[in-house]
């Protein structure tokens, strides 16, 4: 199975702060990497798709890039709705596999 | 609007079985992947299962493959996950979720979760 190994597990950040959160896969899954966003109590929300595509609806703040095993997610601009939890996954192959995740926290 | 709504979620004692039941709406659900997440008390996601819009093809997580069932009924819009020989670490919010039409496709909408409790 594929291995997704996000970092950092948790981070800390203030309003208008720009963060960057990695995911690494353990072997190449071309751009079958999505990131989600996760807030207490409820289920994720997909923000980027395809490594880099933004979902409709999602503040452009949020970026993808990276392809192959290396991925990363930029919220460029953080807002106070951004301190949540951000997971990855990779759809490449079966068994899909998420990374950890990431806490995003208020400094 | 999509809309995914799980029930089926309970307190079970190991060993015993529950379904999940996942019904789907605002989409052509016969034409769409669907999968099933869970998340541990605390922890992060984990993959279970998923099942093509015909049902041809069926994927399971190590973890559940021959304890835990998936499958579909189209004709009632409704995703089905039954669960046997359930164990402590079964318990968590069970996600349905749908697959986009892309090939490969991430999951775009997900249900607001059942929680699974296994304990004696």
């Amino acid at each position: 199975a594929i291995q997704l190994t996000q970092s950092p597990s948790s981070l800390s950040a203030s309003v208008g702060d720009s963060v960057t959160i990695t995911c690494r896969a353990s072997q190449g899954i071309s751009g079958a990497l999505a990131w989600y966003q996760q807030k207490p109590g409820k289920a994720p929300k997909l923000l980027i798709y395809d490594a880099s595509s933004l979902e409709s609806g999602v503040p452009s703040r949020f970026s993808g890039s990276g392809s192959g095993t290396d991925f990363t997610l930029t919220i460029s601009s953080l807002q106070p709705e951004d301190f949540a939890s951000y997971h990855c996954l990779q759809f490449n192959s079966y068994p899909w596999t998420f990374g950890q995740g990431t806490k995003v926290e208020i400094k | 609007e999509v809309q995914l709504l799980e029930s089926g979620g309970g307190l079970v004692q190991p060993g015993e079985s529950l379904r999940l039941s996942c019904a789907a709406a605002g989409f052509t659900f016969s034409s769409y992947s669907m999968t099933w997440v869970r998340q541990a008390p605390g922890m992060g996601l984990e993959w279970v299962s998923a099942i093509s819009g015909d049902s041809a093809y069926i994927y399971y997580a190590d973890s559940v493959r021959g304890r835990f069932t998936i499958s579909r009924d189209n004709s009632k819009n409704t995703l089905y996950l039954q669960m046997n020989s359930l164990r402590v670490e079964d318990t968590a919010i069970y996600y349905c979720a749908k697959r986009t039409a892309a090939v490969p496709g991430a999951v775009d909408y997900w249900g607001q979760g059942t929680l699974v409790t296994v304990s004696s």
